[in-house]
C-alpha cells in the first residue's frame, strides 16, 4: 500500500492558463476528498466523491474549478484561467465508509500551485 | 456547523518540557475531534482521534490529548518535546452524523523547540 499519492508535486503557471491535478486513493478506500491549503491556514475542503458520485462541493469551489473521478479510482481537480488567489496546496485524501463508520482517513502530500 | 478555534499560532518550548496545543471545538452535534501534525511541504498526518470513546485519547510520538465536553476543548499534550516534535499542528472537527466526514481544521498552531 502506497498511500495516496498526488502528482504532480509542485506546479507553476501563469494566470490564466489551465492545470490538473491528479490523485491515486488507496486501493480500497470509496471516498476521496480534496482540500485546499493557502499559506499560515489549516486545509479547507472542497469537495468529496463516494466511489465516481460526487456527493458535496464547498461554495469555495468556483465554476472554474471541477473535479472528477471516473470508474470510482483515481480523481483530477481542474483549474480553468487560472488566478493567482488560486495559489496554494490542494490536498487529496481517501477513507473507507461503511455503514455509519469510516476508517483509514489518509492524506496525500499535496500538490503546491503557483500562479505568477 | 462545525468550528474549531486553535489558541496560539506560535508555540515555543524547550526540549524536554510539555507541551500543551489548545483547541477549542463548537459543535451542533457530538463531534469527532482529530489532531493532525504537518511537516514542510508535507501532507498531514493523524496523531490521534477521539470518536466518543475514552475521553483521554492517546496518539503516536507520545502525545495524548482528553476530550472535555463541559469546556468544549481538546487540547493537546505531550509531556517530554523533542526537537523532531517541531512542526505545524492542527485540530480538526467532523460531524458524527457521518453524511460526509469533511473535516473542519483550525488555523493551525507552530510549534518550536528550542534546546
Amino acid at each position: 500500500d502506497t498511500g495516496v499519492s498526488q502528482d504532480p508535486r509542485h506546479k507553476i503557471t501563469k494566470r490564466g492558463q489551465n492545470v490538473t491535478f491528479r490523485c491515486d486513493p488507496i486501493s480500497e478506500h470509496n471516498r476521496l476528498y480534496w482540500y485546499r491549503q493557502t499559506l499560515g491556514q489549516g486545509p479547507e475542503f472542497l469537495t468529496y466523491f463516494q466511489n465516481e458520485a460526487q456527493l458535496e462541493k464547498s461554495r469555495l469551489l468556483s465554476d472554474r474549478f471541477s473535479a472528477e473521478r471516473p470508474k470510482g479510482s483515481f480523481s483530477t481537480l481542474e483549474i480553468q484561467r487560472t488566478e493567482q488567489g488560486d495559489s496554494a496546496m490542494y490536498l487529496c485524501a481517501s477513507s473507507y465508509r461503511t455503514g455509519a463508520n469510516n476508517y483509514g482517513y489518509t492524506f496525500g502530500s499535496g500538490t503546491r500551485l503557483t500562479v505568477v | 456547523a462545525q468550528s474549531v478555534t486553535q489558541l496560539g499560532s506560535h508555540v515555543s518550548v524547550s526540549e524536554g518540557a510539555l507541551v500543551l496545543l489548545r483547541c477549542n471545538y463548537s459543535s451542533s452535534v457530538p463531534p469527532y475531534l482529530f489532531w493532525y501534525v504537518q511537516y514542510p511541504n508535507q501532507g498531514l498526518q493523524l496523531l490521534l482521534k477521539y470518536t466518543s470513546a475514552a475521553t483521554l485519547v492517546k496518539g503516536i510520538n507520545g502525545f495524548e490529548a482528553e476530550f472535555k465536553k463541559s469546556e468544549t476543548s481538546f487540547h493537546l499534550t505531550k509531556p517530554s518535546a523533542h526537537m523532531s516534535d517541531a512542526a505545524e499542528y492542527f485540530c480538526a472537527v467532523s460531524d458524527r452524523s457521518g453524511t460526509a466526514s469533511k473535516l473542519t481544521f483550525g488555523t493551525g498552531t507552530r510549534l518550536q523547540v528550542t534546546l
